[in-house]
């Protein structure tokens, strides 16, 4: 069964650095996300991705935080300025392109932990 | 300040028994849910979802229920087996837009 892959599945930064994330979505989809699920708290939206341009992105994604498709298969978060508060758990996800809005399908998460 | 964790409602069952976990969502305009599964160290994995056209819808072992006059969501797992252990999340969409917001789950343990 096709799957989301990202990396790293762990990544640890200084305060202050910049973070690429990457994920390789499904490859018959056309719709990208990111979420993050800090330590113990619930699995919160980021922003979606559709047509090579960001479609929705909630009040977290601010100006520290860019998406990308750089080729033909990767997705990525880039977060400068990586804060304490950016540590926790960052999962893309994928969803065709229909009508209707579709499941979308995650990837297994990179943990960030900024010192 | 520091941030408090959320609690986590916990359900646990004999192995072979049913289960039944519930969630509550908050917007009356939502019309697409999903429920997801997610194990230690994974990502949510979709398990099975529901739209609002309907008021449930059965998978291999797995119902959905929904309920919209009192805006709530069930998941019924039937003949529950260890390999069920996991986080249950409810997700639900407002078809306006493809974000989802996610419950904040409950703790399944089966008992073998």
């Amino acid at each position: 069964e096709p799957e989301v892959t990202q990396t790293p599945s762990h990544q640890v930064t200084q305060m202050g650095q910049e973070v690429i994330l990457r994920c390789v979505p499904i490859s018959n989809h056309l719709y990208f996300y990111w979420y993050r699920q800090i330590l113990g708290q619930k699995v919160e939206f980021l922003v979606s991705f559709y047509n090579n341009e960001i479609s929705e992105k909630s009040e977290i994604f601010d100006d520290q935080f860019s998406v990308e498709r750089p080729d033909g298969s990767n997705f990525t978060l880039k977060i400068r300025s990586t804060k304490l508060e950016d540590s926790a758990m960052y999962f893309c996800a994928s969803s065709e392109a229909r009508g209707s809005v579709q499941p979308q399908h995650f990837g297994d998460g990179t943990r960030l932990s900024i010192l | 300040g520091e941030s408090v964790g959320l609690h986590l409602p916990t359900l646990s069952v004999q192995e072979g028994d049913n289960s039944i976990i519930n969630c509550a969502y908050s917007n009356s305009a939502s019309d697409y849910f999903i429920w997801y599964k997610q194990e230690s160290g994974k990502g949510p994995q979709f398990i099975i979802d529901i739209r609002s056209n309907m008021d449930k819808r059965q998978g291999q072992r797995v119902t959905v229920l929904l309920n919209k006059t009192v805006k709530h969501l069930s998941l019924q797992i039937a003949a529950t087996q260890p390999g069920d252990s996991a986080v249950y999340f409810c997700a639900e969409n407002v078809n306006t837009g493809n974000q989802f917001y996610f419950g904040t789950g409950t703790s399944l343990t089966v008992i073998p």
